[in-house]
C-alpha cells in the first residue's frame, strides 16, 4: 500500500522568502507525481505533474523535482507572495492517486 | 468548459437516511474517482472506475456504493448515512496518457454533514 508523507505539516514565512515543501512516498513504482493547491473550502487545483521518467518540472515560480529511486519529491516556490497561502498536496500515482496530508503555507505580508 | 461538476455542493442528512452524490465530467475521461477528505488525514480513495460499467473498491469503501452507467457520470451512494460519514467528498476524473499514467482533475467538493 502506497504511503505518502508531507513535511512540514505547516509553514509560515515572510513575503519574498523561497518555500520548500517535501513529499515522500514508499512505493517507487509510480507513473507520475502530481502537486495540487487547495484553498480553504475549495477544491484541488493541479499545479504540476512530473512523469516518472522526468527529474523536474517548472511552471513560473514553481519548480518540482522527483527522485523516484529515493521516493521523494520537492516543490519549490520562489519569491513567495501572500497569495501563495494555501494547502499544498502531493499525490503519487500508481494507477490510483495516493495523497499526503498536505502542507499548510502562510506567507506573511 | 465545465470540467468536473459535483452535485450537490452542501447537504445535511439525518442518521439512517440515504442519498446519492453525482459527479459529471465533460472531458471524455476514462477514469473517475471518489475521495473523502477529513481534517488532518488528506484525501482517501473510496471507489474508482476505469471505464463505463466498471467500478472497484478503494481504501475506505465500507458504507458506500457506486455506479458508472454512463462514461461521463459517476454516482456515489450512501445507503444508510452515519455520523462517521460526515466529510467533504471530492470527485476526480483523469485521462489515460498511457496504461495507468493519468493526470487528475477535481471537482469543487460536496460538504456532507450527518446528524
Amino acid at each position: 500500500k502506497q504511503e505518502v508523507t508531507q513535511i512540514p505539516a505547516a509553514l509560515s514565512v515572510p513575503e519574498g522568502e523561497n518555500l520548500v515543501l517535501n513529499c515522500s512516498f514508499t512505493d517507487s513504482a509510480i507513473y507520475n507525481l502530481q502537486w495540487f493547491r487547495q484553498d480553504p473550502g475549495k477544491g484541488l487545483t493541479s499545479l504540476l505533474l512530473i512523469q516518472s521518467s522526468q527529474r523536474e518540472q517548472t511552471s513560473g515560480r514553481l519548480n518540482a523535482s522527483l527522485d523516484k529511486s529515493s521516493g521523494r519529491s520537492t516543490l519549490y516556490i520562489a519569491a513567495s507572495q501572500p497569495g501563495d497561502s494555501a494547502t499544498y498536496l502531493c499525490a503519487a500515482n500508481d494507477y490510483k492517486l495516493s495523497f499526503g496530508a498536505g502542507t499548510t503555507v502562510t506567507v506573511r505580508a | 468548459n465545465a470540467g468536473v461538476t459535483q452535485t450537490p455542493k452542501f447537504r445535511v442528512l439525518k442518521t439512517g437516511q440515504s442519498m446519492t452524490l453525482l459527479c459529471a465530467q465533460d472531458m471524455n475521461h476514462e477514469y473517475m474517482y471518489w475521495y473523502r477528505q477529513d481534517p488532518g488525514m488528506g484525501l482517501r480513495l473510496i471507489h474508482y472506475s476505469v471505464g463505463e460499467g466498471t467500478t472497484a473498491k478503494g481504501e475506505v469503501p465500507d458504507g458506500y456504493n457506486v455506479s458508472r452507467l454512463k462514461k461521463q457520470n459517476f454516482l456515489l451512494g450512501l445507503e444508510s448515512a452515519a455520523p462517521s460519514q460526515t466529510s467533504v467528498y471530492f470527485c476526480a476524473s483523469s485521462y489515460k496518457l498511457e496504461a495507468g499514467n493519468t493526470e487528475a482533475f477535481f471537482g469543487q467538493g460536496t460538504r456532507l454533514t450527518v446528524v
